[in-house]
C-alpha cells in the first residue's frame, strides 16, 4: 500500500519570503510524484511531477520540488512567493491510474 | 490542452433526489475518475473507468454508481441523495502509459448540497 503525509494543514508566509510545503509518502515500490494547486472555487492543476531523472523538478510559477528517496520525501519549494499563490497545495503519489493517493492538502496564505 | 468539463458548477438538491453528474473529456483519455473533496480529507476515489462500459470502485463507493455509454463521457449518480453526501466532486481523466505523462487533468468541480 501506499500513502502521502503532508504534515502541515496550513503554511503562512509574508509575500516574497520562501516557502516550503512538505510531503512524506510511503510505498514498497517506486513511484510517482506530483504536485497540484487548487485555486478557490477551482479543479486542481499539475504544478509539477517527478518520473525519473533529475531529483530536482521545476514546475509553474517558479515552483520546485525535490524528490529525496532515502527520506521518502517531496518537498515544493518557492524562494519567493506573491499574493496570488495563496491556495491549496496537494502532494500525490501513482504506481500507475488505478494508484494515484493524494495528500489532505495544505493551504498556503500569502500575507502582503 | 486537455479540457475535462462538468456541466454543473453549484447544485442543490433534496434528500432522496437522485442526481447525476457529468463529465466530457476532449482527449480521447481511456481512464476517467471521480473524486470526493471535504476539508481535512484531501481528494477519495469514489469509482473510475479504464475504457467504455468498464469500471471500478474506489475507496468510497458507497451510495454511487457510474455510467460510461461514451469513451468522452463519465457520469456519477448519486441514486438517493443523503445530506452526508454534501461535498465537492471533481471529475478527471488520465493520460497514462510508456512515455506518456501519466498525468491526471482535472474539471473545476461540481459542488453539490444535499438539504
Amino acid at each position: 500500500a501506499q500513502s502521502v503525509t503532508q504534515l502541515d494543514s496550513q503554511v503562512p508566509v509574508f509575500e516574497e519570503a520562501p516557502v516550503e510545503l512538505r510531503c512524506n509518502y510511503s510505498s514498497s515500490v517506486s513511484v510517482y510524484l506530483f504536485w497540484y494547486v487548487q485555486y478557490p472555487n477551482q479543479g486542481l492543476q499539475l504544478l509539477l511531477k517527478y518520473l525519473s531523472g533529475s531529483t530536482l523538478v521545476k514546475g509553474i510559477n517558479g515552483f520546485e520540488a525535490e524528490f529525496n528517496k532515502s527520506q521518502t520525501s517531496f518537498h515544493l519549494r518557492k524562494p519567493s512567493v506573491h499574493i496570488s499563490d495563496t491556495a491549496e497545495y496537494f502532494c500525490a503519489v501513482s504506481r500507475g491510474y488505478q494508484k494515484v493517493t493524494f495528500g489532505t492538502g495544505t493551504k498556503l496564505q500569502v500575507i502582503p | 490542452d486537455v479540457k475535462v468539463t462538468q456541466s454543473s458548477r453549484y447544485l442543490v438538491k433534496r434528500t432522496g433526489e437522485k442526481v447525476f453528474l457529468e463529465c466530457v473529456q476532449d482527449m480521447d483519455h481511456e481512464n476517467m475518475f471521480w473524486y470526493r473533496q471535504d476539508p481535512g480529507l484531501g481528494l477519495r476515489l469514489i469509482y473510475f473507468s479504464y475504457d467504455v462500459k468498464m469500471k471500478e470502485k474506489g475507496d468510497i463507493p458507497e451510495g454511487y454508481s457510474v455510467s460510461r455509454e461514451k469513451k468522452e463521457r463519465f457520469s456519477l449518480i448519486l441514486e438517493s441523495a443523503s445530506t452526508n453526501q454534501t461535498s465537492m466532486y471533481l471529475c478527471a481523466s488520465f493520460e497514462g502509459g510508456e512515455g506518456s505523462g501519466n498525468t491526471i487533468y482535472f474539471g473545476e468541480g461540481s459542488w453539490l448540497t444535499v438539504v
